[in-house]
């Protein structure tokens, strides 16, 4: 089974500080996402990344930046967390290839829910 | 850019048929997907269907697909206490070489006993 882990399941966070959130995925996927989920408005994409230290801007990348250093690992960064971050993050793998079905199926991590004050 | 539509609640007694609705922009999606969301965890793809077919069943669900009006729909047979949970609909989006997805705002289904 695909396994996408994320660090943390909460996090609270101060105005300022400089905050990570780290993916992890054990299934040799090229492709990784970052979004973010908030009431009412679905899933919005922040940035993905389709091969290491490659990335591109989602929908909403203002505010943040990604690292990609290794296939498995993708890194969301928030330099200066603002209260309007204050929401639930997901992160997300596929293949880019379209596999044995072409499908291209997103497996997602649990979410870490990051709370700025 | 590519727009995907739900309505945000839906509640139906324990035993009924639950029907979610989702309309998409983007013509040529090769590939639409429904994903379940249960409280407190990530998304899990639910079901999905090819832009070449009208209908696919899967035990309890339903998925039917009407291109023309590019309206897409769950069906769930028997609802189950345990069905609910937010259910997002996406399309595959094709303008671009990436194989991102566009997700709709999400549907929150309530089965009450």
């Amino acid at each position: 089974d695909v396994k996408v882990t994320q660090s943390s399941r909460y996090l609270v966070k101060r105005t300022g500080e400089k905050v990570f959130l780290e993916c992890v995925q054990d299934m040799d996927h090229e492709n990784m996402f970052w979004y973010r989920q908030d009431p009412g408005l679905g899933l919005r994409l922040i940035y993905f990344s389709y091969d290491v230290k490659m990335k591109e801007k989602g929908d909403i990348p203002e505010g943040y930046s990604v690292s990609r250093e290794k296939k498995e690992r993708f890194s969301l960064i928030l330099e200066s967390a603002s209260t309007n971050q204050t929401s639930m993050y997901l992160c997300a793998s596929s293949l880019r290839t379209a596999g044995t079905r072409g499908r291209h199926e997103q497996y997602f991590g649990p979410g870490t829910r990051l709370t700025v004050t | 850019g590519e727009d995907v539509e739900q309505s945000l609640f839906l509640s139906v007694r324990e035993g009924d048929s639950s029907v979610i609705n989702c309309t998409y922009t983007d013509s040529s999606s090769t590939y639409l997907y429904w994903y379940k969301q249960e409280p407190g965890a990530g998304l899990q793809l639910l079901t999905y269907i090819f832009s070449n077919m009208d209908m696919k069943q899967d035990q309890r669900l339903t998925v039917l697909l009407n291109k023309k009006d590019k309206h897409l729909s769950l069906r769930i047979a028997d609802t189950q206490t345990g069905d609910s949970a937010i259910y997002f609909c996406a399309e595959r989006e094709t303008n671009t070489g990436f194989q991102k997805l566009v997700f709709g705002t999400g549907t929150r289904l309530l089965v009450s006993p």
